[in-house]
Protein backbone atom coordinates (compact mmCIF):
# COMPACT_ATOMS: atom_id res chain seq x y z
CA UNK A 1 0.00 0.00 0.00
CA UNK A 2 1.37 3.59 -0.83
CA UNK A 3 -0.06 6.74 1.31
CA UNK A 4 1.58 9.69 -0.02
CA UNK A 5 1.24 11.04 -3.39
CA UNK A 6 4.72 13.36 -4.26
CA UNK A 7 4.19 16.04 -6.57
CA UNK A 8 5.33 16.67 -9.26
CA UNK A 9 6.65 13.26 -10.07
CA UNK A 10 10.14 15.05 -11.52
CA UNK A 11 11.99 18.25 -11.47
CA UNK A 12 14.57 19.89 -13.14
CA UNK A 13 16.14 22.99 -12.70
CA UNK A 14 19.76 24.83 -12.23
CA UNK A 15 22.04 24.81 -9.88
CA UNK A 16 21.48 27.77 -7.50
CA UNK A 17 17.54 27.44 -7.98
CA UNK A 18 15.40 26.66 -5.07
CA UNK A 19 13.39 22.74 -5.57
CA UNK A 20 9.73 22.53 -3.91
CA UNK A 21 8.62 19.18 -3.76
CA UNK A 22 5.10 18.26 -2.42
CA UNK A 23 3.57 15.80 -0.49
CA UNK A 24 0.09 14.83 0.24
CA UNK A 25 -1.44 11.88 2.29
CA UNK A 26 -5.05 10.31 3.14
CA UNK A 27 -4.47 9.25 7.09
CA UNK A 28 -4.17 10.88 10.48
CA UNK A 29 -0.52 10.45 11.25
CA UNK A 30 2.38 10.55 14.10
CA UNK A 31 4.89 11.99 11.97
CA UNK A 32 6.15 12.54 8.11
CA UNK A 33 9.71 11.87 6.76
CA UNK A 34 11.25 12.92 4.30
CA UNK A 35 14.10 10.64 2.37
CA UNK A 36 16.52 10.98 -0.42
CA UNK A 37 17.69 8.15 -2.92
CA UNK A 38 20.34 7.67 -4.98
CA UNK A 39 21.04 5.39 -8.12
CA UNK A 40 17.76 3.30 -6.43
CA UNK A 41 19.41 1.29 -3.99
CA UNK A 42 19.06 2.36 -0.06
CA UNK A 43 17.30 5.15 0.85
CA UNK A 44 18.50 8.34 3.38
CA UNK A 45 16.71 9.91 5.98
CA UNK A 46 16.62 13.92 5.66
CA UNK A 47 14.05 15.22 8.01
CA UNK A 48 11.28 13.95 10.44
CA UNK A 49 8.48 16.50 11.33
CA UNK A 50 5.98 15.51 14.10
CA UNK A 51 1.76 16.17 13.75
CA UNK A 52 2.11 18.89 16.20
CA UNK A 53 4.66 20.91 14.52
CA UNK A 54 4.13 23.01 11.22
CA UNK A 55 7.77 23.64 10.27
CA UNK A 56 11.76 22.67 10.68
CA UNK A 57 14.99 23.06 9.11
CA UNK A 58 18.13 21.14 8.12
CA UNK A 59 20.90 22.93 6.65
CA UNK A 60 19.80 23.35 3.56
CA UNK A 61 16.18 22.15 3.92
CA UNK A 62 13.28 22.97 5.07
CA UNK A 63 10.02 20.71 5.68
CA UNK A 64 6.20 21.92 6.63
CA UNK A 65 3.40 20.26 7.62
CA UNK A 66 -0.42 21.48 7.14
CA UNK A 67 -2.32 18.25 8.94
CA UNK A 68 -5.85 20.10 7.87
CA UNK A 69 -4.55 19.73 4.44
CA UNK A 70 -2.86 16.65 4.98
CA UNK A 71 -0.32 17.37 2.93
CA UNK A 72 3.71 18.59 3.03
CA UNK A 73 6.61 20.62 1.57
CA UNK A 74 10.27 19.52 0.89
CA UNK A 75 12.32 22.94 0.22
CA UNK A 76 15.81 22.46 -0.96
CA UNK A 77 17.45 26.28 -1.67
CA UNK A 78 20.46 27.06 -3.43
CA UNK A 79 20.31 23.21 -5.53
CA UNK A 80 23.49 21.52 -5.90
CA UNK A 81 24.38 19.03 -9.09
CA UNK A 82 24.68 16.62 -6.28
CA UNK A 83 21.29 17.05 -4.91
CA UNK A 84 20.31 14.98 -8.03
CA UNK A 85 18.14 11.79 -6.73
CA UNK A 86 14.50 10.77 -5.98
CA UNK A 87 12.91 12.29 -2.56
CA UNK A 88 10.23 10.72 -0.98
CA UNK A 89 7.85 11.08 1.69
CA UNK A 90 6.64 8.50 4.20
CA UNK A 91 4.49 9.22 7.12
CA UNK A 92 3.55 7.04 10.02
CA UNK A 93 -0.37 6.41 11.17
CA UNK A 94 -1.12 7.83 14.59
CA UNK A 95 -2.43 3.91 15.50
CA UNK A 96 0.23 1.99 17.23
CA UNK A 97 2.04 -1.29 15.24
CA UNK A 98 1.50 0.87 12.16
CA UNK A 99 4.40 0.62 9.66
CA UNK A 100 6.10 3.45 7.74
CA UNK A 101 4.26 4.04 4.49
CA UNK A 102 5.77 5.69 1.53
CA UNK A 103 4.71 7.72 -1.63
CA UNK A 104 5.68 7.26 -5.01
CA UNK A 105 8.65 10.24 -5.00
CA UNK A 106 9.51 13.15 -6.90
CA UNK A 107 12.91 12.83 -9.16
CA UNK A 108 15.03 15.63 -9.55
CA UNK A 109 17.58 16.75 -11.31
CA UNK A 110 19.76 19.64 -11.14
CA UNK A 111 22.23 20.84 -13.35
CA UNK A 112 25.05 22.76 -13.94
CA UNK B 1 29.01 0.34 13.71
CA UNK B 2 27.58 -1.59 11.24
CA UNK B 3 24.49 -0.51 9.32
CA UNK B 4 21.47 -2.49 7.88
CA UNK B 5 23.25 -5.35 5.33
CA UNK B 6 21.43 -6.85 3.08
CA UNK B 7 21.77 -10.57 1.19
CA UNK B 8 22.65 -11.24 -1.34
CA UNK B 9 23.39 -7.81 -3.08
CA UNK B 10 22.26 -9.46 -6.36
CA UNK B 11 20.16 -12.65 -7.27
CA UNK B 12 19.20 -14.08 -10.34
CA UNK B 13 17.02 -17.04 -10.30
CA UNK B 14 14.63 -19.39 -12.50
CA UNK B 15 11.19 -19.40 -12.61
CA UNK B 16 9.91 -21.20 -10.33
CA UNK B 17 12.74 -21.57 -7.94
CA UNK B 18 12.32 -20.50 -4.22
CA UNK B 19 14.70 -17.44 -3.01
CA UNK B 20 15.23 -16.78 0.45
CA UNK B 21 16.33 -12.79 1.30
CA UNK B 22 18.12 -11.75 4.46
CA UNK B 23 18.20 -8.60 6.63
CA UNK B 24 21.04 -8.06 9.40
CA UNK B 25 19.68 -5.16 10.92
CA UNK B 26 21.34 -2.69 13.10
CA UNK B 27 22.45 -4.06 16.68
CA UNK B 28 18.99 -3.60 18.99
CA UNK B 29 16.42 -1.99 16.94
CA UNK B 30 13.30 -3.09 17.70
CA UNK B 31 10.99 -2.64 14.08
CA UNK B 32 12.07 -4.04 10.69
CA UNK B 33 10.74 -2.93 7.58
CA UNK B 34 10.33 -5.04 4.19
CA UNK B 35 9.98 -2.87 1.14
CA UNK B 36 9.62 -3.81 -2.85
CA UNK B 37 10.93 -1.54 -5.87
CA UNK B 38 10.41 -1.77 -9.29
CA UNK B 39 12.74 0.18 -11.59
CA UNK B 40 11.97 4.08 -11.28
CA UNK B 41 9.11 3.34 -8.79
CA UNK B 42 8.16 3.90 -5.22
CA UNK B 43 8.64 1.91 -2.39
CA UNK B 44 5.76 -0.73 -2.07
CA UNK B 45 5.02 -2.20 1.77
CA UNK B 46 5.16 -5.56 2.70
CA UNK B 47 5.67 -6.44 6.11
CA UNK B 48 6.86 -4.67 9.31
CA UNK B 49 8.26 -6.34 12.46
CA UNK B 50 8.33 -4.91 15.67
CA UNK B 51 10.10 -7.57 18.04
CA UNK B 52 9.82 -10.99 16.78
CA UNK B 53 6.34 -10.00 15.77
CA UNK B 54 4.41 -8.72 12.58
CA UNK B 55 1.80 -6.04 13.63
CA UNK B 56 1.35 -5.19 9.78
CA UNK B 57 1.52 -8.15 6.74
CA UNK B 58 -0.79 -6.47 5.05
CA UNK B 59 1.43 -5.78 1.95
CA UNK B 60 3.08 -9.16 0.98
CA UNK B 61 1.53 -9.62 -2.03
CA UNK B 62 0.37 -13.41 -1.93
CA UNK B 63 0.68 -16.33 -0.11
CA UNK B 64 3.77 -17.27 -1.70
CA UNK B 65 5.35 -14.85 0.30
CA UNK B 66 6.29 -15.02 3.81
CA UNK B 67 8.81 -13.41 6.22
CA UNK B 68 10.01 -14.13 9.67
CA UNK B 69 12.35 -12.32 12.61
CA UNK B 70 14.09 -14.25 14.95
CA UNK B 71 15.96 -13.30 18.30
CA UNK B 72 14.05 -9.51 17.81
CA UNK B 73 17.39 -9.71 15.14
CA UNK B 74 17.87 -11.12 11.43
CA UNK B 75 15.00 -11.41 9.27
CA UNK B 76 14.37 -13.82 6.13
CA UNK B 77 11.53 -12.70 3.38
CA UNK B 78 11.19 -15.96 1.42
CA UNK B 79 9.57 -15.78 -2.09
CA UNK B 80 8.06 -19.33 -2.97
CA UNK B 81 8.07 -20.66 -6.94
CA UNK B 82 8.78 -17.00 -7.96
CA UNK B 83 7.25 -15.29 -10.96
CA UNK B 84 8.96 -12.76 -13.27
CA UNK B 85 6.51 -9.95 -11.84
CA UNK B 86 8.76 -10.58 -8.62
CA UNK B 87 12.20 -9.04 -10.43
CA UNK B 88 12.65 -5.68 -8.49
CA UNK B 89 14.76 -4.09 -5.54
CA UNK B 90 13.85 -6.23 -2.20
CA UNK B 91 14.71 -3.12 0.69
CA UNK B 92 14.92 -3.67 4.31
CA UNK B 93 15.15 -1.23 7.18
CA UNK B 94 15.51 -1.02 10.65
CA UNK B 95 14.45 1.48 13.42
CA UNK B 96 15.22 1.80 16.96
CA UNK B 97 11.27 2.27 17.56
CA UNK B 98 8.56 1.41 15.42
CA UNK B 99 8.01 5.51 14.46
CA UNK B 100 10.71 7.07 14.07
CA UNK B 101 13.65 7.78 11.67
CA UNK B 102 14.42 4.20 9.15
CA UNK B 103 17.79 2.92 8.36
CA UNK B 104 18.29 1.22 4.86
CA UNK B 105 20.51 -1.62 3.60
CA UNK B 106 21.46 -1.11 0.21
CA UNK B 107 18.70 -3.82 -0.97
CA UNK B 108 19.02 -7.11 -2.89
CA UNK B 109 18.52 -7.02 -6.51
CA UNK B 110 16.16 -9.95 -7.32
CA UNK B 111 15.78 -10.85 -11.16
CA UNK B 112 13.61 -13.80 -12.15
CA UNK B 113 14.45 -15.39 -15.46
Amino acid sequence: SQQGEEDPQALSIQEGENATMNCSYKTSINNLQWYRQNSGRGLVHLILIRSNEREKHSGRLRVTLDTSKKSSSLLITASRAADTASYFCATVDDQAGTALIFGKGTTLSVSS
Amino acid sequence: GAGVSQSPSNKVTEKGKDVELRCDPISGHTALYWYRQSLGQGLEFLIYFQGNSAPDKSGLPSDRFSAERTGGSVSTLTIQRTQQEDSAVYLCASSPQGQGKAFFGQGTRLTVV
